[in-house]
C-alpha cells in the first residue's frame, strides 16, 4: 500500500532563508508525486508534480522538488522564502495500483515564515 | 465555472442528523474525488467517480455514508445520522480525463472544502 510520511509538522524559517520541506514515499510501483499547498480556509493548490522524465521537477511560486528513488524521496525546496509562503504544505503519491487515481497525502507540514 | 465549488462552506449539524454536502466540478471534468480532512491532518480518499460511475467507494468510512453524481457533474456527498468523528473538513476536487496510465498525470483540482460541525 502507498503511504507518505513528512517529517516535521511544522517548519520555521526567516523571510529570505532556504525553504526544505522532507518528503518519503513508499509504494510497490513507480510512483507519481505531488506537493500541495493549502491556506487558511482554502482548498488545495497544486505547487508542482512528478511524473515521468526529469527528477528535478519546478514549481509555481519559485519552489521546486527533486525525485530520488533511490532514497523514495521528493523533498521541497525554495531559495529564499517569503512572508507570504506561510501555509500548510501536503506531499501526495498515486500509483498504477490504484489506476493513478486517489491521491494519498501526508500529514502536512506548517511553514512558519518570520520577518 | 473557474473553479471546483462546494456548498455549503460551513455545516453545523447535531449528532443523529441527516447532511448533504454538494460539489460542483469544473465543467468538463470526467473525474470526481472525495476527501475527508480531519483537523491536524491530511486529505483522506473516500470515493472517486468517473462520470455517473462510482468507481471506487474504498474509502467511505461506514454505510451511513453515500455519494452520488447521478448526471456525471455535479455530486452530493450524503452523511446519514451524523457523529462526532464526522467533523472534518470534507474536499471535493475534479480532473479532466478519467482513465488510467498516462491519463493520470491530469491534476486534481481542488474545493474550498466544506467544515463540517457534529454537535
Amino acid at each position: 500500500a502507498q503511504s507518505v510520511t513528512q517529517l516535521g509538522s511544522h517548519v520555521s524559517v526567516s523571510e529570505g532563508a532556504l525553504v526544505l520541506l522532507r518528503c518519503n514515499y513508499s509504494s510497490s510501483v513507480p510512483p507519481y508525486l505531488f506537493w500541495y499547498v493549502q491556506y487558511p480556509n482554502q482548498g488545495l493548490q497544486l505547487l508542482l508534480k512528478y511524473t515521468t522524465g526529469a527528477t528535478l521537477v519546478k514549481g509555481i511560486n519559485g519552489f521546486e522538488a527533486e525525485f530520488k528513488k533511490s532514497e523514495t524521496s521528493f523533498h521541497l525546496t525554495k531559495p529564499s522564502a517569503h512572508m507570504s509562503d506561510a501555509a500548510e504544505y501536503f506531499c501526495a503519491v498515486s500509483d498504477r495500483n490504484t489506476g493513478f487515481q486517489k491521491l494519498v497525502f501526508g500529514t502536512g507540514t506548517r511553514l512558519l515564515v518570520s520577518p | 465555472g473557474a473553479g471546483v465549488s462546494q456548498s455549503p462552506r460551513y455545516k453545523v449539524a447535531k449528532r443523529g442528523q441527516d447532511v448533504a454536502l454538494r460539489c460542483d466540478p469544473i465543467s468538463g471534468h470526467v473525474s470526481l474525488f472525495w476527501y475527508q480532512q480531519a483537523l491536524g491532518q491530511g486529505p483522506e480518499f473516500l470515493t472517486y467517480f468517473q462520470n455517473e460511475a462510482q468507481l471506487d467507494k474504498s474509502g467511505l468510512p461506514s454505510d451511513r455514508f453515500f455519494a452520488e453524481r447521478p448526471e456525471g457533474s455535479v455530486s452530493t456527498l450524503k452523511i446519514q445520522r451524523t457523529q462526532q468523528e464526522d467533523s472534518a473538513v470534507y474536499l471535493c476536487a475534479s480532473k479532466l480525463a478519467g482513465g488510467s496510465g498516462n491519463m493520470g498525470t491530469d491534476t486534481q483540482y481542488f474545493g474550498p472544502g466544506t467544515r463540517l460541525t457534529v454537535l
